[in-house]
């Protein structure tokens, strides 16, 4: 039982590349999360997917797009990767977004933009 | 609207002596409570969490945490710390049971270190 998983573990970007962080979840959770995880700043919702068919943006979604493929898959992409987006990014997932359960985290992709 | 607050960035102890990582916490409505750990390049942990029932909830790994509405608080403990303790702790809040999971806010977080 995987959980989270999250792929790549590690990347390096220049300024203006683009690439595609991929999170799947073998749960059969409902509602999945991109998080982006900066020094002495918590964790910052980027989008989520209540269900599938559907993403909102959260609070710093600039810079960034989401696709729910499926149930199990929702992938976060950037398109011109900024130094300003140096940072971890976890992908997390919750049985139903309407009542918070909690979350079950992946492991995370540390990105680096130079 | 809801904010948490992590009063200590640091906390430092000596193994087999008590943990207290104390969070506060606003919300404008009866709040769903939950308490995270993260060791180092790891994903966050789910350690325990608070949805309006009992007031003392006792988590994974011998934590426990405590809801007290009058001092809008909810602080972690541990009755004596181990080496494998050491990580980050993250305080959560979100609105409430039936709250969007999305909605949540997230702590600044607090470093444990455990002492030999």
């Amino acid at each position: 039982n995987a959980g989270v998983t999250q792929n790549p573990k590690f990347q390096v970007l220049k300024t203006g590349q683009s690439m595609t962080l991929q999170c799947a979840q073998d749960m059969n959770h409902n509602s999945m999360y991109w998080y982006r995880q900066d020094p002495g700043m918590g964790l910052r919702l980027i989008y989520y997917s209540a269900s599938e068919g559907t993403t909102d943006k959260g609070e710093v979604p600039n810079g960034y797009n989401v696709s729910r493929l499926n149930k199990r898959e929702f992938s976060l992409r950037l398109e011109s990767a900024a130094p300003s987006q140096t940072s971890v990014y976890f992908c997390a997932s919750s049985v139903e977004d309407r009542f918070n359960y909690g979350y079950t985290f992946g492991s995370g992709t540390r990105l680096t933009v130079v | 609207a809801q904010s948490v607050t992590q009063l200590d960035s640091h906390v430092s102890v000596s193994e087999g002596t008590p943990v207290l990582l104390r969070c506060n916490y606003s919300s404008s409505y009866s709040p769903s409570l939950f308490w995270y750990v993260q060791h180092p390049n790891k994903g966050l942990q789910l350690l325990l969490k608070y949805t309006s029932a009992a007031t003392l909830v006792k988590g994974i790994n011998g934590f426990e945490a405590e809801f007290k509405k009058s001092e809008t608080s909810f602080h972690l403990t541990k009755p004596s710390a181990h080496m494998s303790d050491a990580a980050e702790y993250f305080c959560v809040v979100s609105g409430g049971f039936n709250t969007n999971a999305g909605k949540s806010t997230f702590g600044d977080g607090t470093t444990l270190t455990v002492k030999p």
